[in-house]
């Protein structure tokens, strides 16, 4: 079945370092793919999104492409900020289903 | 426009006691679900439900049991609870028009606890 694997954390960065978290799925077909953040108490918020190969999202600074040779879906930004600790997810939903599949989540860190 | 609400943020249950987390939306959603998160797990999805009447299993579904009388409400009941469902649970709603690629929105979670 479909499935989504993220690098496990935790990530702990100083502020302005670069962030990458590497995500990698399995699905037949032409999945969606998003990231989701999950700041300390709150429930999840949408990040990015892409719906097709090469396409890519950005949002926040952050920055993702969606890479069809390599099923990836690589979280990168270039500058992070002490507000951007938090839980991220990996997720994708099929192309003929409305169900949400979700990696490990990956807790990252960033200090002063 | 509140979004996902869900109540309540907090529960402890002792073992075998039964509960009912709410969920709430006024998007106008078709679809909404259940996740538990737990550690190192990302999110289980556990029922979702595609409108009124309509209900379906998830990946982890055993011990939980919905229904959809409206749009607007998804309650999830836990018919006896185990130490196992200890475990933060997020409620999610969407919009069926368009493709898969439309935004889940998500309530601010129930942290439950079952000793």
């Amino acid at each position: 079945g479909d499935s989504v694997t993220q690098m496990e954390g935790p990530v702990t960065l100083s502020e302005e370092a670069f962030l990458t978290i590497n995500c990698t799925y399995t699905a037949t077909g032409y999945p969606s793919l998003f990231w989701y953040v999950q700041y300390p108490g709150e429930g999840l918020q949408l990040l990015l999104k892409a719906t097709k190969a090469d396409d890519k999202g950005s949002n926040k600074g952050f920055e993702a492409t969606y890479r069809k040779e390599t099923t990836s879906f690589h979280l990168e930004k270039g500058s992070v900020q002490v507000s951007d600790s938090a839980v991220y997810f990996c997720a994708l939903s099929p192309s003929n289903d409305y169900k949400l599949s979700f990696g490990a989540g990956t807790t990252v860190t960033v200090r002063a | 426009n509140a979004g996902v609400t869900q109540t309540p943020k907090f529960q402890v249950l002792k073992t075998g006691q039964s509960m009912t987390l709410q969920c709430a939306q006024d998007m106008n959603h078709e679809y909404m679900s259940w996740y538990r998160q737990d550690p190192g797990m990302g999110l289980r999805l556990i029922h979702y439900s595609v409108g009124a009447g309509i209900t379906d299993q998830g990946e982890v579904p055993n011990g939980y049991n919905v229904s959809r009388s409206t749009t607007e409400d998804f309650p999830l009941r836990l018919l006896s609870a185990a130490p196992s469902q200890t475990s933060v649970y997020f409620c999610a709603s969407r919009g069926l028009a368009g493709t898969a690629y439309n935004e889940q929105f998500f309530g601010p979670g129930t942290r439950l606890t079952v000793l």
